[in-house]
């Protein structure tokens, strides 16, 4: 069963409109920690935010925001008036404790692309 | 050069070559990690080292070989590779891979690998 799911394949927006990636997990420990990346076209995988399950506190970093909701196992990641550069793959990612080794487990990941 | 490099960028190889790919981490971390992304497959992870010692070996065949000489290096050597074998091969480097802490993993570049 897949672990974290990333319905959205692909977003397309005009440039300056707010998105929203959605992200949607599954785990049975009680301590856990989520992730988002962001993959340009380079190739690299940059990391966004790390977020532990007992810190449900949103979080806001410039044109970012996240919105971690334990009652419905998400993590949604919005980017509020979006620019051409924010065109990338994004990954949402699970690390349980009580797998071997603290695994990152990946979604599928949802490309955007913002238009000019 | 800073963060995780990874060398070549692009590779094209024959089924019958012997190529290695390059990992370098200039983070100051122990633990280091290579992942296969292929197309319209989640990033899987292929093999983690902590302190030089392999602790994962995600049921990986054996023509990819892995080589951590210490914590700064990576190595992933390629023989008779097959063409379903062609990816995006990710280094990625964390301060250590316990099972009691989990840290951020920081990517490199990746290695764009074609099989004919």
């Amino acid at each position: 069963a897949q672990k974290v799911t990333q319905a959205q394949t692909e977003i397309s927006v005009v440039e300056k409109e707010d998105v929203t990636l959605d992200c949607v997990y599954e785990t049975r420990d009680t301590t856990y920690y989520l992730f988002w990346y962001k993959q340009p076209p380079s190739g690299e995988l940059v990391f966004l935010i790390r977020r532990n399950s007992f810190d449900e506190q949103n979080e806001i970093s410039g044109r970012y925001s996240w919105n971690f909701q334990k009652s419905t196992s998400s993590f949604n990641f919005t980017i509020t008036a979006s620019q051409v550069v924010d065109s990338a793959v994004y990954f949402c990612a699970l690390s349980e404790p009580s797998n071997a080794g603290n695994m990152l487990t990946f979604g599928g990941g949802t490309r955007l692309m913002v238009k000019p | 050069e800073t963060g995780v490099t990874q060398t070549p960028r692009h590779l094209v190889m024959g089924m019958t070559n012997k190529k290695s790919l390059k990992c370098e981490q200039h983070l100051g971390h122990n633990a280091m990690y290579w992942y296969k992304q292929s197309a319209k497959k989640p990033l899987e992870l292929m093999f983690v080292y902590n302190f030089k010692e392999q602790t994962e070996n995600n049921s990986v065949p054996s023509r990819f070989s892995p080589e951590c000489p210490n914590s700064s290096h990576l190595f992933l050597h390629l023989h008779t590779l097959q063409p379903e074998d062609s990816a995006l091969y990710l280094c990625a480097s964390s301060q250590d891979h316990s099972g009691t802490t989990w840290e951020t993993q920081y990517f490199g570049p990746g290695t764009r690998l074609l099989v004919l």
